[in-house]
């Protein structure tokens, strides 16, 4: 079946540093990938919107500048992490729609820990 | 904004037993309704869904009906496995059956023992 994958799965950095978290469609294309952010006992919810060759839509209150999203090929959406503080751990899930099914497919998940 | 609200767990069953997770919704207009199961280690999957209003979603001995009077869709199945033990989110979107922009609910943990 289609498989999204997702690495690292789980990174500590430092603080003030960049953390790149890759999302991959293994077996199908995605024109559009979407990048969730879950914290402890919370819901996940939904950062941004990437699309294929175009720039990614934000949710109100996620910092572009911030989370510099990359969508540029049909099978590669990467999140950066950009100067990353103690309040950006989290737990990140990307999913990717397959283009000719239109069925969302999720990846594993980072646990980004940063210290 | 809409909204979903899940049972808070962990929910520990035995083996055989009768699950049931509540899941209720705040939303405007009549959103799609959806059931995902994320295993150890793995992504989340889509266990069901349902499009619209009286609708049954049902996978893998699971079901849920979509309940608009009662802005409900609860998960339940008959005789749960020790295969069940997951983390279930109840979701909600707009989007016809697209699944684009969900919105999740926290998460249930489901711990079944032999």
């Amino acid at each position: 079946g289609a498989v999204v994958s997702q690495h690292p799965s789980r990174v500590i950095c430092k603080s003030g540093t960049s953390v790149k978290i890759e999302c991959r469609s293994l077996d199908f294309q995605a024109t559009t990938m979407f990048w969730y952010r879950q914290f402890p006992k919370q819901s996940l919810m939904l950062m941004a919107t990437s699309n294929e060759g175009s720039k990614a839509t934000y949710e109100q209150g996620v910092e572009k500048d911030k989370f510099l999203i990359n969508h540029a090929s049909l099978t590669l959406s990467t999140l950066t992490v950009t100067s990353a503080h103690p309040e950006d751990s989290s737990f990140y899930i990307c999913s990717a729609r397959d283009t000719v099914g239109n069925t969302i497919y999720f990846g594993e998940g980072s646990w980004l820990t940063v210290v | 904004g809409d909204s979903v609200t899940q049972m808070e767990g962990p929910v520990t069953l035995s083996e055989e037993a009768f699950l049931t997770i509540n899941c209720t919704y705040t939303a405007t207009g009549y959103p799609s309704l959806f059931w995902y199961v994320q295993y150890p280690g793995e992504g989340l999957q889509l266990l069901l869904k349902a499009t619209k209003a009286d609708d049954k979603g049902s996978n893998k001995g699971f079901e849920a009906t979509y309940r608009k009077e009662t802005t409900s869709f609860h998960l339940e199945k008959g005789s749960v496995q020790v295969s069940d033990s997951a983390v279930y989110f109840c979701a909600l979107t707009h989007y016809g059956g697209s699944q684009g922009n969900l919105i999740f609910g926290k998460g249930t943990k489901l711990s079944v023992k032999p």
